[in-house]
């Protein structure tokens, strides 16, 4: 058990340019979630799966995020036309039940 | 829909001294709780967690947490706290008829001083 991954650590992009970020959660975890922090905020959700099934997204989430799990194993969270206001640090966490694992964050900046 | 709030954004304290960082939630459905920490530089792991059975809860490094129905509270709590316990910690509910999101609060900053 090599806990949550995600890639990369950290991403510099120029405003309007699309990104990507991988998670690869623990093997045995079903449920995968995406959230998003910013300085002296707790994790805002962004959306979940279970398996390879997105069961939700969050309303405030823009139509320029899309986040994909194909066969239920790692995922990946993608932003068209980036703003600066997406800057933020992208977690990742995945469950079995109760609780998540989280991995270390991809921290996007947005220049 | 749930709501968290954490009453204290900072906490400072002295070595061995206890500690309390409060949380309250705000939910029309029953609840999971959790509270969760962040060493600097490190990511989110997880405390302790309240399901059902026992309101007081104890889990890693020596913290525990009690849930408080009628006052909607899970207050975290350490008799003797350490330097090493310097981090940023944040409470979570989650819908208990429903295994998605967790919903945080803002997190408390615990600066232990010598």
């Amino acid at each position: 058990d090599t806990g949550v991954s995600q890639n990369p650590r950290h991403k510099i992009t120029k405003r309007g340019q699309n990104v990507t970020f991988r998670c690869d959660p623990i093997s045995e975890h079903n449920r995968l979630y995406w959230y998003r922090q910013t300085l002296g905020q707790g994790p805002e959700f962004l959306t979940y799966f279970q398996n390879e099934a997105q069961l939700e997204k969050s309303r405030l989430l823009s139509d320029r995020f899309s986040a994909e799990r194909p066969k239920g194993s790692f995922s990946t969270l993608e932003i068209q036309r980036t703003e600066q206001g997406d800057s933020a640090m992208y977690l990742c966490a995945s469950s079995m039940s109760y609780g998540y694992t989280f991995g270390s964050g991809t921290r996007l900046t947005v220049v | 829909a749930q709501s968290v709030t954490q009453l204290d954004s900072q906490v400072p304290v002295f070595e061995e001294a206890p500690v309390e960082l409060r949380c309250n939630y705000s939910s029309s459905v029953s609840v999971y709780l959790f509270w969760y920490v962040q060493y600097p530089n490190q990511g989110l792991q997880l405390l302790l967690k309240y399901l059902s059975g026992s309101t007081l809860v104890k889990g890693i490094n020596g913290f525990e947490a009690e849930f408080n129905k009628s006052q909607t509270s899970f207050h975290l709590r350490k008799p003797s706290v350490h330097i090493s316990d310097t981090a940023e910690y944040f409470c979570a509910v989650s819908d208990s008829t429903n295994a998605g999101k967790s919903t945080f609060g803002d997190g408390t900053t615990l600066t232990v001083k010598p």
